[in-house]
């Protein structure tokens, strides 16, 4: 059963850099048939999908992250990467990673399963 | 502001049908794409409950059926029980974000 992991730093200072990773394990993140994605929850609010990863490298993210957002993916540890810079108190959230896969060849794809989620605050 | 909307909050008790409703646009429902949706009991990660509007995942309660209509989706559930008591969110695909997105939630009280 495929089991998904975040980890990283609880908090994080105001125009300082986020970085987490997402560890999957019981199944390849190098699987043709899945994206993997980030997606974030403020507190009290529903989920944001942030951005995605394709095996072969390619990244799609939401376009006001862009410029501060990069997904990275480490086929040798089975892992996949964000680094968010220059974060402010808004980026404050629990962050997901999550397959994204599409059970009708590629016409609509479903976040499942999801990670437990790890909250990150952005305070001095 | 979420590109899909839903209601902050629905009731109701055993033995009732509440009806979770998704209202979305001609770029995001209305452009055809399927609404999944999610059910997030409290101090967990969101779980797929139904996809491509109107299907189960194994081991998902028939209590929970989907529909879609247009630029809106609905999520009904029969016979609410005490342990459905979560936030629900519907989600899609928007062309004009190009991008995924989600609905603000509701949270559903079983009375």
């Amino acid at each position: 059963q495929l089991h998904l992991q975040e980890s990283g730093p609880g908090l994080v200072k105001p125009s300082e850099s986020l970085s987490l990773t997402c560890t999957v394990s019981g199944g390849s993140i190098s699987s043709t048939d899945y994206y993997w994605g980030w997606i974030r929850q403020p507190p009290g609010k529903g989920p944001d999908w942030i951005g995605s990863i394709y095996y072969t490298g390619s990244t799609y993210y939401t376009p006001s992250l862009k410029s501060r957002l990069t997904i990275s993916i480490d086929m040798s540890k089975n892992q996949v990467s964000l680094n968010l810079i220059s974060v402010t108190a808004a980026d404050t959230a629990v962050y997901y990673c999550a397959r994204i896969f599409s059970r009708d060849n590629g016409d609509n794809w479903t976040f499942d399963p999801w990670g437990q989620g790890t909250l990150v605050t952005v305070s001095s | 502001q979420s590109l899909l909307t839903q209601p902050p909050s629905v009731s109701g008790a055993p033995g009732q049908r509440v009806i979770i409703s998704c209202s979305g646009s001609s770029s995001n429902i209305g452009a055809g794409y399927a609404v999944h949706w999610y059910q997030q009991l409290p101090g967990t990660a969101p779980k797929l409950l139904i996809y491509n509007n109107n299907n189960r995942p194994s081991g998902v309660s028939d209590r929970f059926s989907g529909s879609k209509s247009g630029s809106s989706a609905s999520l009904a559930i029969t016979g609410p029980q005490a342990e459905d008591e979560a936030d629900y969110y519907c989600q899609t695909f928007d062309n004009s974000l190009t991008g995924w997105v989600f609905g603000g939630g509701t949270r559903l009280t079983v009375l």
